[in-house]
């Protein structure tokens, strides 16, 4: 089956503009993580949504919102654009039992690129 | 507040030579525990999870990790390396982040990368 999707692969924006990332959960996933990635920091966890609802979040500023949709695809935004802001966005989806079971996993997408200028 | 050590930033091995990558953890219970691998341009692919029993995991593209909890590690390893195993692997932490609801949060360490001699 189709694995984890998102697009754009890569985005170019200025400093001060806002962008919006999606993400396409493989089919029958419910939950979906964004992880942002940078040099800097690593890999470090952003939100996550499980039925249309936020269950958790990381330590990001209120810049950074997400949501998703009834069909489980999710979009995250990043408001007022900073120069920090340039990384890679990866998405992750799993079943709702998540990470709880052993014969589950989480399931990454290839990631968005956000080049900020 | 938890956190995961890969003390070893970047290492290099030649060919068919074995490969241990480090992992520690600290974290006042026993967390879920994974490896990842990262190439270039791409996503995560797990290679491996520990949940509990066995403390010896197997994963896919013949690794292998031990999870020892006197000290709290969970170190990598392949009997011989192949040029195609050159990327980044994370160790990451999985712990309950809203208790009942099944949702997790991955705690990731820096990341090792690997570079493989031919």
């Amino acid at each position: 089956k189709a694995g984890v999707t998102q697009t754009p692969r890569y985005l170019i924006k200025t400093r001060g503009q806002q962008v919006t990332l999606s993400c396409s959960p493989i089919s029958g996933h419910r939950s979906v993580s964004w992880y942002q990635q940078t040099p800097g920091q690593g890999l470090q966890f952003l939100f996550e949504y499980f039925s249309e609802t936020q269950r958790n979040k990381g330590n990001f500023p209120g810049r950074f919102s997400g949501r998703q949709f009834s069909n489980s695809r999710s979009e995250m935004n990043v408001s007022t654009l900073e120069l920090g802001d340039s990384a890679l966005y990866l998405c992750a989806s799993s079943r709702p039992g998540g990470l709880a079971t052993s014969t589950d996993t989480q399931y990454f997408g290839p990631g968005t690129r956000l080049t900020v200028l | 507040a938890q956190s995961v050590t890969q003390p070893d930033i970047h290492i290099t091995v030649s060919e068919g030579a074995s490969l241990e990558l480090r992992c520690n953890y600290s974290y006042g219970a026993t967390p879920y525990l994974f490896w990842y691998v990262q190439s270039p341009g791409q996503g995560l692919q797990l290679l491996l999870k520990y949940f509990s029993g066995d403390t010896l995991v197997q994963g896919i593209k013949g690794f292998e990790a031990e999870f020892k909890r006197s000290q709290s590690s969970f170190n990598l390893r392949k009997p011989s390396v192949h040029w195609s195993d050159a990327a980044e692997y994370f160790c990451a932490v999985a712990l309950p982040a809203y208790s009942g609801a099944g949702s997790y949060q991955l705690t990731f360490g820096k990341g090792t990368k690997l570079s493989v001699i031919p």
